[in-house]
């Protein structure tokens, strides 16, 4: 099982940014998947979940109305759109895979995270 | 939204020692309590799932206990390669909410 991010970078305050998290390993379209986001040098903080079939999706508050979690199952990825960044969106940003294939909300993969840094 | 608090936030051990972290929940949250270990520069890890359910391949000196609002970790004969940060984490309601993390580091 392998999950791999991609798409961080720098980004201005009020900007967009995608990122994607490609997954290999096991039966994508089984599994939920995660977003979790560390601030450097701070704990874990929960993003956005989906589940397999996409018909379940939740945010934290942190982030409601501005970012998008998707996923295309034909393609085994995962995404996580994010617009209108803000400084205090700075972070690591990981993508897991739920234990089950309903939102579980624990996690036995993690990708290896990809840092976005929202900074002019 | 519901509120985890670990104690201790830092702990620095000797090779041997056993170690305790604990997490206490701000309401009920039955058994859907998490534990992962986040060495320096490395993503998180499962070890413990639903309280006391050890994960496949996990050293048998790790082992979680608890139910309701308070949960321990306990490390038995801490070794070097245990030096993380140790996380909570709650599923039992969203939003999902992780512990601030407990530091143990190898003296």
């Amino acid at each position: 099982v392998q999950l791999l991010e991609s798409g961080g970078g720098l980004v201005q305050p009020g900007g967009s940014l995608r990122l994607s998290c490609a997954a290999s390993g096991f039966t994508f379209n089984t599994y939920a998947l995660t977003w979790v986001r560390q601030a450097p040098g701070k704990g874990l903080e929960w993003v956005s979940a989906i589940s397999g079939s996409t018909s379940s999706i939740y945010y934290a508050d942190s982030v409601k109305g501005r970012f998008t979690i998707s996923r295309d199952n034909s393609k085994n990825t995962l995404y996580l759109q994010m617009n209108s960044l803000r400084a205090e969106d700075t972070a690591v940003y990981y993508c897991a895979k739920d234990g089950l294939p309903y939102i579980s909300g624990w996690y036995d993969c993690w990708g290896q995270g990809t840092l976005v840094t929202v900074s002019s | 939204e519901i509120v985890l608090t670990q104690s201790p936030d830092f702990q620095s051990v000797t090779p041997k020692e056993k170690v305790t972290i604990t997490c206490r929940a701000s309401q009920n949250i039955g058994s859907s309590l998490h534990w992962y270990q986040q060495k320096p520069d490395q993503s998180p890890k499962l070890l413990i799932k639903y309280a006391s359910q050890s994960m496949s391949g996990v050293p048998s000196r790790f082992s979680g206990s608890g139910s309701g609002t308070d949960f321990t970790l306990t490390i038995n004969s801490l070794e070097a390669e245990d030096a993380a940060a140790y996380y909570c984490h709650q599923s039992s309601s969203l939003p999902w909410t992780f512990g601030q993390g407990t530091k143990v580091e190898i003296k």
